[in-house]
């Protein structure tokens, strides 16, 4: 089966717009998960939707927003975009919420800001 | 949430087993060990995960002692291939810093 999809692919963006990166999940999966990945900083986690609700939030501002529709696919917006928003944005699928259930990552959003 | 600590790097020889041990002391009862691999330019990938003693995959074995405070990543006869960032998640959702596992040939 298709595993989990992520749109675009590489994205350059000015200081001061706003950007919208889309996740498809693997079939059947219900829980997104969206991650910040930058040399400095490693993985971050941003936040967890399942059941188009927001389950869980990483420490960053409230620029950074997602939501997830009722098909499982999931949005995240950066608005006002900084320059430390450059980095690379996966997005991670699973079938459930559980601890014990694997998670499958998408190849990421490359957003650069200049 | 656990917080983890795992050596930031590890080299290691073609052929060779490589053992990767995460600290994560205040782990909370009903978290389970994750083991995620990395490449350059590509979302993480699912290696292996437990609860306590012992599990066995064929790519990898996790170690979790009895106080599962740390938990051991053993990769039997490595290659060049299986260099890449090794990552332990005590809670599904937070990644630390990895270890870059650099394999020789």
């Amino acid at each position: 089966k298709a595993g989990v999809t992520q749109t675009p692919r590489y994205l350059i963006k000015t200081r001061g717009q706003q950007v919208t990166l889309s996740c498809s999940p693997i079939s059947g999966h219900r829980s997104v998960s969206w991650y910040q990945q930058t040399p400095g900083q490693g993985l971050q986690f941003l936040f967890e939707y399942f059941s188009e609700t927001q389950r869980n939030k990483g420490n960053f501002p409230g620029r950074f927003s997602g939501r997830q529709f009722s098909n499982s696919r999931s949005e995240m917006n950066v608005s006002t975009l900084e320059l430390g928003d450059s980095a690379l944005y996966l997005c991670a699928s699973s079938f459930n919420r559980g601890q014990f259930t694997e998670a499958f990552f998408g190849q990421g959003t490359r957003l650069t800001v200049v | 949430l656990a917080k983890t600590t795992q050596p930031i790097s590890m080299d290691s020889y073609e052929g060779q087993e490589v053992n990767i041990t995460c600290s994560h002391n205040n782990i909370a009862t009903n978290d389970y060990i994750t083991w995620y691999q990395q490449f350059p330019s590509q979302g993480p990938r699912f290696i292996i995960q437990g609860y306590k003693t012992k599990v066995t995959n064929e790519v990898a074995s996790l170690f979790i002692p009895a106080d599962r405070k740390s938990s051991t990543l053993s990769l039997p006869r490595v290659s060049l291939s299986d260099t890449a960032v090794y990552y332990c998640l005590p809670n599904k959702l937070i990644f630390g810093q990895g270890t870059t596992l650099q394999v020789k040939p």
